[in-house]
């Protein structure tokens, strides 16, 4: 079966700094890949996807970065703010699997 | 549009009782999922369903049953609660554009 998992469980940043989170899946075979973040007392909320035919995908102040190599996920967050204090998770899916794996998150703490 | 909506946001059962979580949604979705949230652990897949009338087992889903009578909803059901079942319960859905969670229901069995 797939694991994900999460390097650090916490992670301090200074306002105005980027940010990085990585992730380690386990399963070769997995080809869908979410961040999500959860804000205390609210359901997951989805930041960006990628597919395992991509190494890199931006959004708004967000970039994922897919190493299928190493099995290693990675989202980097540009120009911190208060607002992007909360827990960050990444999840992985095999083709044709309706399961969704997620890993343990990392809290994030944007210091002022 | 509302999206993903859970009731209720917050539960106490004494172990043995019974109660259903109730998840809407109202973007068509023919996916739905329940997932269940513990300190320090992913979120973990109890049941899921590909369409109406359809329901599949996941990770986790010993203790709990499903049904999706209706596209736009679907139950989770605890026949006899025990302190394991003590979670925060999240139901998402999933269309072209990705998985949508509702904001969870928070069970206490006592």
């Amino acid at each position: 079966g797939e694991s994900v998992g999460l390097h650090l469980p916490t992670l301090s940043v200074q306002e105005g700094d980027n940010s990085i989170i990585n992730c380690a899946y386990s399963n070769s075979a997995s080809d869908y890949f979410i961040w999500y973040k959860q804000e205390s007392g609210k359901g997951p909320q989805f930041i960006i996807d990628i597919r395992s035919n991509m190494d890199k995908r931006q959004g708004q102040r967000v970039t994922v970065l897919l190493n299928k190599t190493v099995k290693h996920l990675s989202l980097q967050i540009a120009a911190t703010q208060p607002g992007d204090s909360a827990v960050y998770f990444c999840a992985a899916r095999g083709f044709g699997n309706e399961k969704l794996t997620f890993g343990t998150g990392t809290r994030l703490t944007i210091i002022p | 549009n509302a999206g993903v909506t859970q009731t209720p946001k917050f539960r106490v059962l004494k172990t043995g009782q019974s109660m259903t979580l109730l998840c809407a949604q109202d973007m068509n979705h023919e996916y739905m999922y329940w997932y269940r949230q513990d300190p320090g652990m992913g979120l973990r897949l109890i049941h899921y369903s590909v369409g109406e009338g359809t329901t599949a087992k996941g990770e986790v889903p010993d203790g709990y049953n499903v049904s999706r009578l209706k596209k736009q909803n679907f139950l989770l059901g605890l026949e006899s609660a025990a302190p394991s079942q003590t979670s925060v319960y999240f139901c998402a859905s999933r269309g072209n554009y990705g998985y949508t969670f509702g904001s969870g229901t928070r069970l206490t069995v006592v």
